[in-house]
């Protein structure tokens, strides 16, 4: 069965810093990896989608990586800011037949201070 | 944009009552997804469906069941809710595409008394 964790569990820094989350899945055989931001009380909103073939997928200030051999992701925010604090989590889509149902990791919750 | 909607973001119910969560997608998505979320144990995937009328369990469907008579919309049926129900629920919906990219909903906080 996948299981996906994430370290930290929570990553207070101040703002401008640049950070690094990490999320680590047990079976590599994944279709992809999505990495989602969670405001408290809200849904989940989409950051990035690597798929299994890709090693990296940018978007402004945030840098998602993939190495599937060895069942690791990192997110990397650059500059942060208040803005970002929020929790990150990090999801993996099965292989094979499985309708992208996605596996979640915990979630790093992250404070940037001003 | 895609656009999945939740029909309330808030919902106390007694114990034993029937309970509809209802949500409804906008981008004409095959598969859809209920999760509920809970400290500490994360998202947990409950049922999902990959087409109008076809269901699958997901890890913890206990308690619960499904319907989805149209594309747009998929409810969480609690047939008689009990506190440990209590819980934030989420819904997704993507494409059977080359991405399978999930789109949330805002959730549904229910309170179960």
């Amino acid at each position: 069965k996948q299981e996906v964790t994430q370290i930290p569990a929570a990553l207070s820094v101040p703002e401008g810093e640049n950070l690094v989350l990490n999320c680590s899945f047990t079976d590599s055989a994944i279709y992809n990896l999505q990495w989602f931001r969670q405001d408290p009380g809200k849904g989940l909103t989409s950051l990035l989608l690597i798929q299994s073939s890709q090693r990296e997928q940018t978007s402004g200030r945030l840098n998602a990586s993939l190495d599937k051999s060895s069942g690791r992701s990192t997110l990397y925010i650059a500059a942060s800011q208040p803005g970002d604090s929020a929790t990150y989590l990090c999801a993996v889509t099965a292989g094979g037949t499985s309708y992208g149902k996605l596996t979640f990791g915990q979630g790093t919750i992250l404070t940037v201070h001003p | 944009d895609v656009k999945v909607t939740q029909s309330s973001r808030y919902l106390v119910k007694r114990t034993g009552e029937k309970v509809f969560l209802e949500c409804v997608q906008d981008m004409d998505h095959e598969n859809m997804f209920w999760y509920r979320q809970d400290p500490g144990l994360g998202l947990r995937l409950i049922y999902f469906s990959y087409d109008v009328k076809m269901k699958e369990k997901g890890d913890i469907p206990e308690g619960y069941s499904v319907s989805r008579e149209k594309k747009e919309r998929f409810s969480l049926i609690l047939e008689s809710a009990s506190t440990n129900q209590t819980s934030m629920y989420l819904c997704a919906s993507s494409l059977w595409t080359s991405s399978y990219e999930q789109y949330f909903g805002p959730g549904t906080r229910l309170t179960v008394t």
